[in-house]
């Protein structure tokens, strides 16, 4: 199975600072990587799919990148709200595979 | 509006069963792509079963054989058997929709219902 391994786990920064959470697949998927955020005690909420294309109705703060193995979220000005963990996963392929999770919490 | 409802959790022993209930309004759980992922207490998500449009269903290794997936055409709703029930399973189930269009994600998802598998 393909294996989804985010970095960092965790983090902090400063309202206003652009945050950047990698994603690699351990194997290529193209571009069928999506990015969820999941505030605490809410469902998760999807960001970005095909990955780089915006959810209707997300912010444009939120931006994604890559293709093949190597994926990245980017909040390009981080706001209180988007205290949350973030999760990427493929879906080419089964399983459905998530990452591990990043954490984001603000300075 | 396109909602998604949970239902049937619970508290239930190892080795017994549970069914989870997913109701869909605002569109049709036949044509579309339907998942159940989980969250034990403090972890991540974990996919655990998808249900095809046209049928065909598959399985996290950690559930197959245990778990079924199903739905019923006629009340929009898709279903999660769940037997053999372990510890390990204790966690929030969500449904999730994927629409057919291979690049689209998990789009909408229910509120969750809790299963805690306990003696």
């Amino acid at each position: 199975d393909i294996q989804m391994t985010q970095s960092p786990s965790s983090l902090s920064a400063s309202v206003g600072d652009r945050v950047t959470i990698t994603c690699r697949a351990s194997q290529g998927i193209s571009n069928y990587l999506a990015w969820y955020q999941q505030k605490p005690g809410r469902v998760p909420k999807l960001l970005i799919y095909a990955a780089s294309t915006l959810q209707s109705g997300v912010p444009s703060r939120f931006s994604g990148s890559g293709s093949g193995t190597d994926f990245t979220l980017t909040i390009s000005s981080l706001q209180p709200e988007d205290v949350a963990t973030y999760y990427c996963q493929k879906y080419n392929s089964r399983p459905w595979t998530f990452g591990q999770g990043t954490k984001v919490e603000i300075k | 509006e396109v909602q998604l409802v949970e239902s049937g959790g619970g508290l239930v022993q190892p080795g017994g069963s549970l069914r989870l209930s997913c109701a869909a309004s605002g569109f049709t759980v036949s044509s579309n792509y339907m998942s159940w992922v989980r969250q034990a207490p403090g972890k991540g998500l974990e996919w655990v079963s998808i249900l095809y449009s046209g049928g065909t269903t598959y399985y996290a290794d950690s559930v197959k054989g245990r778990f079924t997936i199903s739905r019923d055409n006629s009340k929009n709703t898709l279903y999660l058997q769940m037997n053999s029930l372990r510890v390990e399973d204790t966690a929030v189930y969500y449904c999730a929709r994927k629409d057919i269009v291979p690049y689209y994600a998990m789009d909408v998802w229910g509120q969750g219902t809790t299963v805690t598998v306990s003696s």
